[in-house]
């Protein structure tokens, strides 16, 4: 079992090009997160999803999307990168509603120049 | 102010020492508390739930002060393999679904 994985490991962007995330899994989780990660500033949400078909935004949405067609796979989108978007980005899923852990994939480093 | 605050550190402690670690919360209807531990460049993994009545589990003990607002873990006899960074999580009652991160605070455990 793979998993949490994430796609790909690191990326340099330059300002207004546009990426996608991936984030799999194997463990038949109904919850999937995606956070950024910035120094000081400790984990912050992006946006989740609570099942397949469905995505919810979190503390910081702005400048991405995501989509979760299917229920192992949760994408991030950005359409046009900032470099305020420079970040270490860590997707996460959970079994269900009032599960205590979280499992997190190994993360994408992300630079926008 | 954040929701989570912790000390960043680092605590720069010697092999065997023990040390320990304060996290405090602003929101009073977060319900479940947790550590977190982040090796460097690495994912977060749980590294134990919090329960009201405190928890022990091999040399971490993790305690709970409602009144107070703040979660505390303790590390005995620290190892060089405890040197990481320790993440306080809380979730609220009113969202079942979310975590709420603290910072962190980092751990240096030398020779």
């Amino acid at each position: 079992n793979a998993g949490v994985t994430q796609t790909p490991k690191f990326r340099v962007l330059k300002t207004g090009q546009s990426m996608t995330l991936l984030c799999a899994q194997d463990m038949n989780h109904e919850y999937m997160y995606w956070y950024r990660q910035d120094p000081g500033m400790g984990l912050r949400l992006i946006h989740y999803s609570v099942g397949e078909g469905t995505t919810a935004k979190g503390e910081v949405p702005d400048g991405y999307n995501v989509s979760r067609l299917k229920k192992q796979n949760f994408l991030l989108g950005l359409e046009s990168a900032a470099p305020s978007q420079t970040s270490v980005y860590f997707c996460a899923t959970s079994p269900g509603q009032g599960a205590n852990e979280q499992f997190f994939g190994p993360g994408t480093r992300l630079t926008v120049l | 102010r954040k929701e989570v605050e912790q000390d960043p550190g680092p605590f720069n402690v010697p092999e065997g020492a023990t040390v320990a670690f304060n996290c405090t919360y602003s929101n009073s209807a977060s319900q479940s508390f947790f550590w977190y531990r982040q090796d460097c460049r690495k994912e977060p993994k749980l590294l134990m739930s919090v329960y009201s009545s405190g928890n022990e589990d091999g040399r971490f003990t993790a305690q709970l002060n409602r009144a107070s607002q703040y979660i505390s873990l303790l590390i005995r006899d620290s190892k060089l393999s405890d040197s990481a960074t320790y993440l306080c999580v809380v979730r609220r009652m009113d969202s079942s679904y979310k975590l709420i991160f603290g910072s962190g605070t980092r751990l240096l455990v030398r020779p």
